[in-house]
């Protein structure tokens, strides 16, 4: 059973990058037909979807994030990334990664448990 | 990007209702919608892809229909864990989710 599990800070100041870790596990991130996406939601808020990776390193960001946006995959570590720079308030959110059955805009199969990110000074 | 607007916002419903929410979308996306649920919490456990196919697992009271840019999600009988926000999502350009339908306890 595939299972998706985020890390990282919970707390990032102000113009700084936000950097974000997916682990997967029951499943090799290289050997399935999934893409990988990051998705998140403002305390009280609707659902956004942020990018999506293939492991072969394709990438798809959404347009209003895409300057500051890069997602990455390590198949050695059965692990995908998000760094989103710049960030600012609006940025406060819960962020899930999710497993992508499809193509990159797919539904959303799998998802992590998602992590928590303030910024704050 | 495409806009996907949910009504109603809150609904209140009693075990037992037949419960439908609608999602539509601002310009045509085929069969390309999902839903899910989501408890407070949790993250979002996906229902239905495809418009009407019925994710594994999930119980077969809940059922979607539609087409191009008008959509709905059916709970034929509401049961006490249905008791959650839905969201829909389109993903024929990119990936937009609708604001979210609260089912509360009436």
């Amino acid at each position: 059973q595939l299972q998706l599990q985020e890390s990282g800070p919970g707390l990032v100041k102000p113009s700084e990058t936000l950097s974000l870790t997916c682990t997967v596990s029951g499943g090799s991130i290289s050997g399935s037909t999934y893409y990988w996406g990051w998705i998140r939601q403002p305390p009280g808020k609707g659902l956004e979807w942020i990018g999506s990776i293939h492991y072969s390193g394709n990438t798809y960001y959404k347009s209003s994030v895409k300057s500051r946006v890069v997602i990455s995959v390590d198949p050695s570590k059965n692990q995908f990334s998000l760094n989103l720079s710049s960030v600012t308030a609006v940025d406060t959110a819960l962020y899930y990664c999710a497993a992508i059955r499809g193509s990159y805009d797919d539904h959303f199969h799998i998802w992590g448990q998602g992590t928590m990110v303030t910024v704050s000074s | 990007d495409i806009q996907m607007t949910q009504s109603p916002s809150t609904l209140s419903a009693s075990v037992g209702d037949r419960v439908t929410i609608t999602c539509r979308a601002s310009q045509s996306i085929g069969n390309w919608l999902a839903w899910y649920q989501q408890k407070p919490g949790k993250a979002p456990n996906l229902l239905i892809y495809e418009t009407s196919n019925l994710e594994s697992g999930v119980p077969s009271r809940f059922s979607g229909s539609g087409s191009g840019t008008e959509f709905t999600l059916t709970i034929s009988s509401l049961q006490p864990d249905d008791f959650a926000t839905y969201y829909c999502q389109q993903y024929s350009s990119d990936s937009t989710f609708g604001q979210g339908t609260k089912v509360e306890v009436k």
